[in-house]
């Protein structure tokens, strides 16, 4: 399995446009995870998935921010309308078990 | 709520010498605990998973301990090298094992 893939790796847009970010699992895993990494805080939980159902989405900050999974093998984040105060690595990640996590290679968006 | 707290927070060696870094926890009642490897601009990986029955774990080079009674775990990188560099981040879960707590990391340099 070639792992969790993201993309795009790295996003430049302006603010008040839309962004979304995309993200294949591994296959056969049930869990989808999607975190923030910031160097002020670190690594944030936003939303997770079992089964393709969200089930814990706390961690969202604001109502901009939204996700779907609309099958076993994609999800999207999406951001709308986008701030520079968004600006992070975002990280999409599987797992056969809620309590691991198999991480992709983060998108980082920069928003201007 | 689970913190998760690491120190220290960036170190840097000289080639050769063994690394000690430290990860603690608030809420003993973890089912495991995950080391993390994280390279600038990528994603995370999974280095070693202790679960809460274990002492410790060893792969390689690479020896983390866990002693739930007192929230602590210890990675232990033995004869470091410049290939080691990186950010050691360790995770726990919380929420009744729902969610993973992430620390902020030890940033390591080891140097030639």
């Amino acid at each position: 399995d070639a792992g969790v893939i993201q993309s795009p790796r790295h996003e430049v847009t302006e603010m008040g446009q839309e962004v979304t970010l995309r993200c294949k699992p591994i296959s056969g895993h049930d869990y989808l995870f999607w975190y923030r990494q910031t160097m002020m805080r670190g690594l944030e939980l936003l939303i997770y998935f079992n089964n393709n159902v969200p089930i814990d989405d706390s961690g969202m900050p604001e109502d901009r921010f939204s996700a779907k999974m609309p099958n076993a093998s994609f999800s999207t984040l999406k951001i709308q309308p986008s701030e520079p105060r968004d600006s992070a690595v975002y990280f999409c990640a599987s797992s056969p078990r809620v309590s691991e996590a198999f991480f992709g290679q983060g998108t980082r968006l920069t928003v201007v | 709520k689970q913190e998760v707290t690491q120190i220290p927070a960036a170190l840097s060696v000289p080639e050769g010498e063994n690394l000690v870094l430290n990860c603690s926890f608030t809420d003993s009642a973890i089912y495991n605990l995950q080391w993390f490897r994280q390279d600038p601009g990528k994603g995370l990986t999974s280095l070693l998973l202790i679960q809460s029955s274990q002492r410790e774990q060893t792969s390689g080079r690479l020896n983390a301990s866990l002693d739930k009674s007192s929230g602590r775990s210890t990675l232990y990188i033995a004869a470091s090298q410049p290939g080691d560099s990186a950010t050691y981040l360790c995770a726990v879960p919380y929420y009744g094992n729902n969610r993973l707590a992430f620390g902020k990391g030890n940033q390591v340099v080891v140097i030639p």
